[in-house]
């Protein structure tokens, strides 16, 4: 089935270490983002990609960075810099640039600090 | 700002009866708008997208928009329980390098009642 796998489901970061979060969909998409989602809040948007090899930076890239080596990969890593990381983070993908086009969800990452 | 605004809620509503979701956007270029479902601890579920003034209909469900009052609502008829979740609504919206993403409202809380 196509769809959008996130691993792992749940991640503990320690103090100072960096953190990958893995997104990966077969459903042919060249688009795709990442969101951050805190309890009670909307989602914001940390990095988006259009293209391979392509990114760009979001409302909250501060402490973030991220990778698009091939089409159905963009991982996210959560950096030492990022000194609130605890949120669900959300993966998601849609077809290139198309404003008519929705975006689809993976399950999400729930990341904590120890 | 390109800001999408929700009450939070909660909305609470017998089963049986029509729920009435609102939702007002602030960017005039926005021209898609969706509605996602999200169950708490869970990840946004697509539930109905809208491009033109009017209605539009699936099954339980139908989104109406209104481009000229810049509001979106969605309404559920015959409630059931299970559709208590957290509605979020976004407006598709240009990116500065001419891609494209969603602004995402904070969402409103459903409450259906036996």
């Amino acid at each position: 089935d196509g769809g959008i796998t996130q691993s792992p489901k749940y991640l503990f970061r320690k103090e100072g270490q960096n953190v990958t979060l893995s997104c990966e969909q077969n459903l042919n998409h060249d688009a795709m983002y990442w969101y951050r989602q805190d309890p009670g809040q909307g989602l914001r948007l940390i990095y988006y990609s259009q293209i391979v090899n392509d990114f760009q930076k979001g409302d909250i890239a501060e402490g973030y960075s991220v990778s698009r080596e091939k089409k159905e990969s963009f991982p996210l890593t959560v950096t030492s810099a990022q000194k609130n990381p605890t949120a669900f983070y959300l993966c998601a993908s849609s077809d290139r640039g198309s404003r008519n086009q929705p975006q689809h969800f993976g399950d999400g990452t729930r990341l904590s600090i120890l | 700002q390109k800001e999408v605004e929700q009450n939070s809620g909660p909305l609470s509503v017998p089963e049986g009866a029509i729920a009435s979701l609102n939702c007002t956007y602030s960017d005039r270029g926005s021209q898609s708008f969706f509605w996602y479902r999200q169950y708490s601890g869970k990840s946004p579920e697509l539930i109905m997208f809208i491009y033109s003034n009017g209605d539009k209909e699936d099954g339980r469900f139908t989104a109406q928009l209104n481009k000229a009052s810049q509001y979106v609502s969605l309404l559920i008829r015959d409630s059931q329980p299970s559709d208590s979740a957290t509605y979020l609504c976004a407006a598709g919206g240009v990116l500065s390098n001419s891609g494209y993403a969603l602004n995402f409202g904070k969402g409103t809380s459903l409450l259906v009642t036996p």
